[in-house]
């Protein structure tokens, strides 16, 4: 079965700085995609950032940019910049590349910004 | 552009009472459906999802179950709470076929059983 776990149950940065939170994920299958998703205090899941498991080039969304090693099975999330509105809960996710499956979340990263 | 609404956004309800939670999908058809709790301070745990009208199947067994009447409707439901169903819920859509990627959601219900 494919697990994700998140070793970094809260993590903190100084505004302006930049912070990576790790994931690492287990599965046997090739095809497949990854996220990291963002929940602030209002607790409304907003995706952050996506990658294919096929793409070698690593996803990057303005300050936020992914570290993804296929055959670590890692990855992480790099942000940059840190800005007060990112502290959250992140959350690593993965899909099978199949039309229906469901995406199974890791534990989750508090993230702390201090101004 | 696709939205997805839940209600009530909170709920305060007693042990033993019924529950129905709602979830409507906007802007797109034959949705892949979810419903998620989460606990405080917790990950997600997947309850349910559905890739079709009537096509539900349940990740954790329980005293919730869900349906979909509709293309784009969602309920979660329980005939009788019980304290450790408090949580926050979560529903969510995403695209059906090869082509679907990741999830989104909905902004949540809070639910306290007292």
């Amino acid at each position: 079965a494919q697990t994700v776990t998140q070793s970094q149950p809260e993590m903190s940065v100084q505004e302006a700085e930049t912070v990576t939170l790790s994931c690492t994920y287990d599965t046997s299958e090739s095809d497949y995609y990854l996220f990291w998703y963002k929940q602030p205090p209002s607790r409304q899941m907003i995706l952050v950032i996506r990658q294919e498991a096929y793409k070698q080039q690593n996803a990057t969304e303005n300050r936020f940019s992914v570290n993804f090693q296929k055959a670590a099975k890692s990855f992480s999330l790099k942000i940059s910049d840190s800005q007060l509105g990112d502290a959250a809960m992140y959350f690593c996710a993965y899909r099978r590349e199949t039309s229906y499956d469901k995406v199974i979340f890791g534990p989750g990263t508090s993230l702390s910004v201090i101004p | 552009s696709q939205t997805i609404h839940q209600w009530p956004a909170t709920l305060v309800q007693p042990v033993g009472s019924p529950l129905s939670l709602e979830c409507t999908v906007e802007g797109t058809s034959n949705p892949n459906l979810y419903w998620y709790r989460q606990a405080a301070g917790r990950g997600l745990q997947l309850l349910f999802y559905s890739v079709g009208i009537g096509q539900i199947s349940s990740e954790v067994p329980q005293n919730l179950s869900a349906s979909r009447p509709q293309d784009r409707q969602f309920i979660l439901s329980s005939k009788k709470l019980l304290l450790s169903d408090s949580g926050f819920y979560l529903c969510a859509w995403a695209l059906s076929g090869s082509l679907a990627y990741e999830q989104y959601f909905g902004p949540g219900t809070r639910l306290t059983v007292t």
